[in-house]
């Protein structure tokens, strides 16, 4: 069936830094792909997503391109703010099947 | 006032006791959905709903129920808590139809205590 493999975390970084947290993918079709932010005490957000192959997502100054051929969709930020400490999940729906979740990614930025 | 809300935000309740979480929606979505987040388990699946008269078993559904009440309605029950039932509970909805792929909205979540 669908999955996603997402990086374990945590991940702590210094603020400004740059961010990789790596995402791949398990399906039989034509997923389209997503990432969802959760803030601390809050649900889960979009943050972006990408619906066909080399397709580009962004949002907030975060990007994840849909690669087909390595089936990934990992998620970058050139320099990180505090304010981005969260639990990131990468997700995939195919179709109008239900969505799978990866595990989620913590991330620390320190000041 | 958010699209999904839940209620409670926080119960703190004892082994034993039954307990109701529930789920409203003002999106209009047929699709609802409960999941479970534990630390460093993510995401699971515990009941989903497509529509009022369709209700189906997620990956961990044991101990737990589920009522739809209506389209916007979306209730999780707990028939005698237990400990290891201690988590964060989300519900969402989804539209069939979501041609913009816009995905899953959640609420706030409940986080629930079981002593």
């Amino acid at each position: 069936g669908d999955s996603v493999t997402q990086m374990e975390g945590p991940v702590t970084l210094s603020e400004e830094a740059f961010l990789t947290i790596n995402c791949t993918y398990t399906a039989t079709g034509y997923p389209s792909l997503f990432w969802y932010v959760q803030y601390p005490g809050e649900g889960l957000q979009l943050l972006l997503k990408a619906t066909k192959a080399d397709d580009k997502g962004s949002n907030k100054g975060f990007e994840a391109t849909y690669r087909k051929e390595t089936t990934s969709f990992h998620l970058e930020k050139g320099s990180v703010q505090v304010s981005d400490s969260a639990v990131y999940f990468c997700a995939l729906r195919e179709r109008n099947n239900d969505m799978r979740f990866g595990a989620g990614t913590r991330l620390t930025v320190k000041p | 006032d958010a699209d999904v809300t839940q209620t409670p935000r926080n119960r703190i309740t004892k082994t034993g006791k039954r307990i109701m979480l529930e789920c409203s929606q003002t999106k209009g979505h047929d699709r609802m959905y409960w999941y479970r987040q534990d630390p460093g388990l993510g995401l699971r699946l515990i009941y989903y709903s497509f529509d009022v008269k369709d209700i189906n078993k997620g990956e961990i559904s044991d101990g737990y129920s589920v009522s739809r009440q209506a389209q916007a309605k979306f209730s999780l029950s707990l028939e005698s808590a237990i400990p290891n039932q201690t988590a964060l509970y989300f519900c969402a909805t989804s539209d069939p139809r979501d041609r913009e792929s816009r995905g899953y909205t959640f609420g706030s979540g409940t986080r629930l205590t079981v002593v």
